[in-house]
């Protein structure tokens, strides 16, 4: 079955480390994104890729870092630099980030539960 | 730019209730929007999206909800509650631009009561 792939699940981090969140995504998609998400606070925009080896800052970028190597892999870095990293983060694929179509819709992982200890 | 405001942080309903949960928009371009849902510790599933060919759109589980732009409106509505409906309820607009994001609403959580 197609869908997008997050590890690890969960991960603990000690203040000072960098760690990288996986998504992987077999749907053949072009477009890529990473959001953050916290309690009452929704999703926030960390990165997004339109294509392979390009993505852009979202509305949230500083502390992390992100690569596009492949089309199926958008791997997350949050680096020691981001000062709050302790938070649920969502992958999301879609079939194209080139369109104006509302039926370009987000599929989403299942998330990785990130906390610094 | 657009947005999105979700009126009530927490809903609690009875079992066999209506559920009604309140999204509010903002675009200056025609929108496109979405419900998403999220069991706990999982990812976003969406639950219906509004793309202009009807004002009523029904989704998965039963749920529907209905574009108003009078008052630029997209609520989401159950006849009738059932357990498994309990979960955060996302509300999305698409971006202006032709990236694909969403933006979303804060969330609201729904509790359903036997």
């Amino acid at each position: 079955d197609g869908g997008i792939t997050q590890s690890p699940k969960y991960l603990f981090r000690k203040e000072g480390q960098n760690v990288t969140l996986s998504c992987e995504q077999n749907l053949n998609h072009d477009a890529m994104y990473w959001y953050r998400q916290d309690p009452g606070q929704g999703l926030r925009l960390i990165y997004y890729s339109q294509i392979v080896n390009d993505f852009q800052k979202g509305d949230i970028a500083e502390g992390y870092s992100v690569s596009r190597e492949k089309k199926e892999s958008f791997p997350l870095t949050v680096t020691s630099a981001q000062k709050n990293p302790t938070a649920f983060y969502l992958c999301a694929s879609a079939l194209t980030g080139n369109s104006f179509s509302g039926a370009n819709v987000l599929t989403f992982g299942a998330g990785s539960r990130l906390t610094v200890l | 730019a657009q947005s999105v405001t979700q009126l009530g942080s927490h809903v609690s309903v009875s079992e066999g209730a209506l559920v009604l949960l309140r999204c509010n928009y903002s675009s200056s371009v025609p929108p496109y929007l979405f419900w998403y849902v999220q069991y706990p510790n999982q990812g976003l599933q969406l639950l219906l999206k509004y793309t202009s060919a009807a004002t009523l759109v029904k989704g998965i589980n039963g749920f529907e909800a209905e574009f108003k732009k009078s008052e630029t409106s997209f609520h989401l509505t159950k006849p009738s509650a059932h357990m498994s409906d309990a979960a955060e309820y996302f509300c999305a607009v698409k971006g202006s631009s032709n990236t694909g994001k969403l933006i979303f609403g804060q969330g609201t959580t729904l509790q359903v009561k036997p």
